[in-house]
């Protein structure tokens, strides 16, 4: 079935580090995927999102590249900020055969140090 | 229109006991989902609903689960003699169809259950 996987967590960045959140997809049709980011207390927010291969999504500093060819939707930002203290979620959506569901990844907890 | 928004915020029930949870979506948004979160995994899709209609619901939702949205506005997600396994986060999104590039599932701040 569909489903997505991301790297596992927690990560611990310093500020101003580069972040790599991984996440690869499988799917049995063209979904468009998405990073949903969720601060603590607060509910799901979309980060960003990419709608076919090769689109780029970005937000906020962070950037994910749809990549058909490996799967993928790699997410990246080149300095974090103690702010981004978050966990990221991957997911993907599928919207052939009426289905409109998203599939979520686990999260990945990422925390910042000043 | 300040987003989704989801009542109780937090609900505590003895094993058993039925509860409902209620979600009013963003005003012109004709889609509504839900789902449920565990602690430490993501949200897992529950059901769907275009306007009044549900139209996907997932191997998840037993039949201790039923879900409404009668007028096509607010729905509600009814658990009926809930379990331990009930606890988790039950999340509301909605969005406005038909999907594409410009549409988004907006979601609320979720109800958490605890069964005890």
């Amino acid at each position: 079935g569909d489903s997505v996987t991301q790297m596992e967590g927690p990560v611990t960045l310093s500020e101003e580090a580069f972040l790599t959140i991984n996440c690869t997809y499988t799917a049995t049709g063209y979904p468009s995927l998405f990073w949903y980011v969720q601060y603590p207390g607060e509910g799901l927010q979309l980060l960003l999102k990419a709608t076919k291969a090769d689109d780029k999504g970005s937000n906020k500093g962070f950037e994910a590249t749809y990549r058909k060819e490996t799967t993928s939707f790699h997410l990246e930002k080149g300095s974090v900020q103690v702010s981004d203290s978050a966990v990221y979620f991957c997911a993907l959506r599928l919207t052939q055969g009426g289905s409109e569901k998203l599939v979520f990844g686990k999260g990945t907890k990422l925390t910042v140090n000043p | 229109d300040t987003g989704v928004s989801q009542d109780p915020r937090h609900k505590i029930t003895k094993r058993g006991q039925n509860v409902t949870f209620r979600c009013d979506p963003i005003s012109e948004h004709n889609r509504l989902y839900w789902y449920r979160q565990t602690l430490g995994q993501g949200p897992e899709f529950l059901t769907y609903f275009q306007n009044e209609a549900q139209l996907e619901k997932s191997r998840l939702l037993s039949d201790r689960f039923s879900a409404e949205r009668p007028k096509g506005s607010f729905s509600t997600l009814e658990i009926q003699r809930t379990e331990q396994g009930d606890s988790a986060m039950y999340l509301c999104a909605s969005s406005l169809a038909p999907s594409g590039e410009n549409t988004e599932a907006f979601f609320g701040q979720g109800t958490r259950l605890t069964v005890v």
